[in-house]
């Protein structure tokens, strides 16, 4: 079957680095997207990776490992605004994205 | 400012009753998505449309329909609601009709609560 695995909440503090990992099993993959979907908010686009390797943009990066099936998403100089929940997707064979259930940032002061 | 639109915003409804769900873009989107977002569940593809006058079944689709009579609008019906049809509605469209390899843009969503 198809499935994505992220874990449900993570606390960090503000000024922080925290990551986020999403473990995927599609039948095919056509590449990974991360989310960010604020409360009571639509899911906004974050970052698309299809090869293997880091994808850096500003404070936000993205890895993905094709051999092992495996993402995350990184975050630098943790702002109380990246409260959130991030939504990690891959997609599959037919080009349909399978979600998983979002990973809920808590950011302390 | 181009994006997605959704209406209602929000929306009580009596079991049995049916309902439309609208949902239009203005950024000439080939492909438009319906989800249902639960809690503690990932995002379920309801319906989608890889270009207009096409329309494709998603994971969750039984109870719903959908029709794509032009690019703008992909409106989404509820024949006849049930309770476990309570979720947050989402609609996104992406640029071409390959689906998955292109970024989806969503609307703010519509909160359907069946009595």
């Amino acid at each position: 079957g198809q499935n994505i695995d992220q874990p449900t909440e993570m606390t960090a503090t503000e000024g922080a680095i925290v990551q986020i990992n999403c473990t995927y099993q599609t039948s095919g993959f056509n590449g990974l997207f991360w989310y960010q979907q604020h409360a009571g908010e639509a899911p906004t686009f974050l970052s698309y990776n299809v090869l293997d390797g880091l994808e850096e943009k500003g404070r936000f990066s993205s890895f993905l490992s094709r051999s092992k099936g495996y993402s995350y998403l990184l975050l630098k100089e943790l702002q109380m605004k990246d409260s959130a929940s991030y939504l990690c997707a891959a997609t599959d064979s037919n080009y349909q994205l399978i979600w998983g259930a979002g990973t809920k940032l808590i950011i302390k002061p | 400012t181009a994006g997605i639109t959704q209406a209602p915003t929000s929306q009580i409804l009596a079991a049995g009753r049916s309902m439309t769900l609208r949902c239009t873009q203005d950024m000439r989107h080939n492909a438009m998505y319906w989800y249902r977002q639960d809690l503690g569940l990932g995002l379920r593809l309801i319906h989608y449309s890889n270009t207009a006058g096409t329309t494709g079944k998603g994971e969750v689709p039984d109870g719903y329909s959908v029709s794509r009579a032009n690019t703008d609008d992909f409106p989404l019906t509820l024949a006849s609601a049930v309770p476990s049809q309570t979720s947050v509605y989402f609609c996104a469209s992406s640029d071409s009709g390959s689906g998955g390899t292109d970024t989806q843009y969503f609307g703010p969503g519509t909160r359907l609560t069946v009595l």
